[in-house]
């Protein structure tokens, strides 16, 4: 089946570590997305990559870092430079950049302990 | 202000009720509107989408869109509750990079 698997469901990070959440699609969609969801806040782009080896900030990129070497991958970074990052984190993926439907993973839950 | 806007509730209905849930935004370039429903601690799922103005209805969803009043719609009818989720609504521009979401709205169907 076709989809966005995002891993681990959950996540738990001591403070002062970075972690990596992983995204994988096999849509052959061009286009991949990282979304931070709060609670009553909707859902904010940490970044977002058009095509293989190229990334553009969202509104939030502070702290957090990307890699899009494949065109099924884009794995987050965490970095200890986020000063808030207990989040519902979601990645998601369009055909093309920002004109079509974007399709979503199930999520990773992030906690800093 | 923000892009979108949208009432985050959350939306008390009876069961068999009609649900109109929407969104307004600001910029006019956007051409492409999406709904989404999340259920709890699950990534949101696609419901409807439309470019430009006009209705789109798939079963009991009906999607509208006034560019003119940069206002969209999505009526539930006969709501069930399985239909009890957060409904975000979602907009992107012509050659756009990104999609813009409203912050959702929490709807409770009650049996």
């Amino acid at each position: 089946d076709g989809g966005i698997t995002q891993s681990p469901k959950y996540l738990f990070r001591k403070e002062g570590q970075n972690v990596t959440l992983s995204c994988e699609q096999n849509l052959n969609h061009d286009a991949m997305y990282w979304y931070r969801q709060d609670p009553g806040q909707g859902l904010r782009l940490i970044y977002y990559s058009q095509i293989v080896n190229d990334f553009q900030k969202g509104d939030i990129a502070e702290g957090y870092s990307v890699s899009r070497e494949k065109k099924e991958s884009f794995p987050l970074t965490v970095t200890s430079a986020q000063k808030n990052p207990t989040a519902f984190y979601l990645c998601a993926s369009s055909k093309v950049p920002g004109g079509t439907e974007a399709f979503f993973g199930q999520g990773t839950r992030l906690t800093v302990v | 202000q923000k892009e979108v806007e949208q009432d985050p509730g959350p939306l008390s209905v009876p069961e068999g009720a009609i649900v109109s849930l929407n969104c307004t935004y600001s910029n006019s370039a956007f051409q492409y509107f999406m709904w989404y429903r999340q259920y709890s601690r699950k990534g949101p799922e696609l419901l409807m989408y439309t470019y430009s103005s006009g209705n789109k209805e798939d079963g009991r969803f009906t999607a509208q869109v006034d560019k003119s009043s940069k206002y969209i719609s999505l009526f539930i009818r006969d709501s069930q509750p399985s239909d009890s989720a957060t409904y975000l609504c979602a907009m992107g521009r012509e050659y756009g990079n990104k999609l813009v979401f409203g912050a959702g709205t929490i709807l409770r169907v009650k049996s």
